[in-house]
């Protein structure tokens, strides 16, 4: 079945440090989703992504569509505390979406 | 952007009773809708895909008896747990879509907690 990689699973990281996070998939998507869940709530939508090669930006956010179509990273600069969550990536086609296991982001004091 | 409000925010039951979650979309019209469950510190499971109007297809190993799921309009989407059980203890969020399938939007979910 299709799988997304995502990685890493978690992070620690220093308030202010950057941060790289990606997804590989054997699959090729037409669009890639990345998604911030705070604990108890449902994730949010953070960038959408359309074409390959495409690079948008939303913030101190940075995703990119990979050329493949089968990976897609996100950057976050400058990190704060409020960064810290779990970050998900989902590829889709069609009504068809499958979610990556997540990226765990702590931020230490 | 669009916004997608699921009631109630959480849920505590008896073993035996059934349990209604509302997944409504605010400000579109979801041509589909999907219900999610995740367990503590793991990723989004995909329990079944909903159209407005017709059946809901459900993944492989989801009882769709136990988890019943009705999209009668376009804005609103109803799963019920039904005779819950303890190991029925989750979170579960929905999402829904628009037409063009261009985004995917999350309502804040819903933790069901058993006795």
């Amino acid at each position: 079945g299709q799988q997304l990689n995502q990685s890493p699973q978690s992070m620690f990281i220093q308030e202010g440090e950057d941060v790289s996070m990606n997804c590989t998939s054997s699959s090729i998507f037409n669009t890639w989703l990345w998604y911030k869940q705070d604990p108890g709530e449902g994730p949010v939508l953070l960038i959408a992504l359309y074409k390959a090669g495409e690079l948008t930006s939303n913030g101190r956010l940075t995703a990119q569509f990979g050329i493949t179509r089968k990976d897609s990273f996100l950057n976050i600069s400058a990190s704060i505390p409020s960064d810290v969550g779990i970050y998900f990536c989902a590829g889709q086609r069609g009504d068809k979406i499958i979610f990556g296991k997540g990226t765990r982001l702590h931020i230490l004091p | 952007g669009a916004v997608v409000s699921q009631h109630p925010s959480w849920v505590i039951c008896k073993s035996g009773t059934s349990v209604k979650i509302e997944c409504r979309s605010l400000d579109f019209q979801a041509t589909t809708m999907f219900w999610y469950r995740q367990f503590p510190k793991q990723s989004l499971m995909l329990m079944a895909t909903s159209n407005e109007g017709s059946k809901a297809t459900y993944e492989q190993g989801v009882e769709k008896d136990k988890f019943l799921i009705n999209h009668a309009s376009l804005t609103l989407s109803t799963l019920t747990v039904t005779s819950a059980h303890p190991e029925d203890s989750s979170f579960y969020i929905c999402s829904a879509t628009t037409a063009t399938n261009e985004k995917l939007f999350f309502g804040s979910g819903t933790q069901l907690s058993v006795l």
